[in-house]
């Protein structure tokens, strides 16, 4: 079982720009969560995705986007990136109800 | 407005020398209580989820408990290897979403 894989693992961006991250969720998992870290903080929720919809949003601008494919894999996306957004992106699947398993998360560099 | 507070911030022990780290959540409709793992620059792991007051799990060095207004995380006889941020996070709402705390920096020196 692979687990949970997200690419790429980092990534270092200029301000304005619109970025693309991708998550893979634990085989047999159908719902997929991203969460925001900031360095010293614990995660932050951004979204949920079930059945291919946005379940349950956190309080991030419109500028955090995201997807959910028929295979259950995801996107988020970023567009007018802000020095502020620098963090690590974590993707987290679940099978409904169940618990959350994380991957390893992407580091995002805004300069 | 739904809150997860950990303390303490970082704790440093001893090889061997056993203590505890605390969660306390203000949050109406608890629907889970997780604690995870997280080492530099990776993800959280799964370690725990407790649903009632009065649950405790086990798992190696670890034993998580949970009260109606906290949970505990007591580690026992720690190693060097336990050194990691242990992270507890609260289930809510309908859905599946997490509210974390800042979680606990643990550092165990051989």
């Amino acid at each position: 079982d692979a687990g949970v894989t997200q690419s790429p693992t980092h990534l270092i961006k200029t301000r304005g720009q619109q970025v693309t991250l991708r998550c893979s969720p634990k085989s047999g998992h159908d719902t997929v969560s991203w969460y925001q870290q900031a360095l010293g903080q614990g995660p932050q929720f951004i979204f949920q995705y079930y059945e291919e919809e946005e379940r349950q949003r956190g309080n991030f601008p419109d500028r955090f986007s995201g997807h959910q494919f028929p295979n259950y894999s995801s996107e988020l996306n970023v567009n007018a990136l802000l020095l502020g957004d620098s963090a690590l992106y974590l993707c987290a699947s679940s099978l409904s109800g169940s618990e959350q398993f994380f991957g390893p998360g992407t580091r995002l560099t805004v300069l | 407005e739904d809150q997860v507070t950990q303390s303490p911030e970082a704790l440093r022990l001893q090889e061997g020398e056993s203590s505890s780290l605390n969660c306390s959540y203000t949050v109406s409709g608890l629907r889970g209580l997780f604690w995870y793992r997280q080492d530099p620059g990776k993800g959280p792991e799964f370690l725990f989820t407790l649903y009632s007051a009065g649950e405790e799990k086990e798992k190696e060095r670890l034993k998580a408990t949970l009260t109606k207004k906290e949970s505990f995380l007591h580690i026992t006889a720690p190693k060097p290897e336990d050194s990691a941020t242990y992270l507890c996070a609260n289930r809510v709402g309908g859905a599946q979403k997490l509210v974390f705390g800042q979680g606990t920096r643990l550092t165990i020196n051989p």
